[in-house]
């Protein structure tokens, strides 16, 4: 079956500095693999999705995610991080007509 | 949220007591799911549609049933609720290349 794991609920980074929020993934196949933000009190917004092609995928509001292979590995990152990125953040990949979600990490950005 | 409604937005019921909760969507896909989100785990799937009178399990149905009499609506009804069922409930359709986009969410307590 397929999975994604996000090994840390929370990361805390300083508002100016690079962020890198984690997930890993296991899959029979080719994987499709997605990254959500979910601001308080809002439903899931979709940020960008790695389907196939280059491995560095630019999405919405500055973010980006670095795909690799052999670290079956899908990190979301951004240069420089705003206060107002603080949110809760989901990684998930497809399953036949479905997606299967992360639980989800935590983004605290400090002024 | 675009195009994707969910009523109620709020409900507190009483153990035992059958709930019904109700997804529209405007730009007629085919693909509508339901989900959990409960603090630990994530988005769980519960239930999902591809397509009038077609839907399938996800991985926590029990308790749970789903109905679609029609594309732009996908019925969600807990038969006899339970404590355990206190959540906040989401609905999405996918569009594109398998993206999902989400309502905004029906928070539901049990008591």
């Amino acid at each position: 079956a397929q999975s994604v794991a996000q090994p840390e609920d929370q990361v805390n980074v300083a508002e100016g500095n690079p962020l890198t929020v984690k997930c890993t993934y296991s899959v029979s196949g080719n994987p499709y693999l997605f990254w959500y933000v979910q601001y308080p009190n809002r439903g899931l917004q979709f940020l960008l999705k790695y389907i196939t092609g280059d491995n560095l995928v630019k999405g919405s509001y500055g973010f980006e995610a670095e795909f690799n292979k052999s670290q079956t590995s899908f990190h979301l990152k951004k240069p420089s991080a705003l206060v107002s990125d603080s949110a809760l953040y989901f990684c998930a990949v497809r399953d036949t007509g479905k997606l299967i979600f992360g639980t989800g990490t935590r983004l605290q950005v400090f002024p | 949220d675009a195009g994707i409604t969910q009523s109620p937005r709020h409900k507190v019921t009483e153990t035992g007591t059958p709930v019904t909760l109700r997804c529209h969507q405007t730009e007629n896909h085919r693909y509508m799911y339901w989900y959990r989100q409960d603090p630990g785990h994530g988005l769980r799937l519960i239930h999902y549609s591809y397509g009038v009178k077609d839907t399938d399990k996800g991985e926590v149905s029990d308790g749970y049933s789903v109905s679609r009499s029609k594309t732009e609506d996908f019925l969600l009804t807990l038969e006899s609720a339970t404590s355990s069922q206190t959540s906040v409930y989401f609905c999405a359709t996918t569009r594109g290349s398998y993206e999902q986009y989400f309502g905004p969410g029906t928070r539901l307590t049990v008591t």
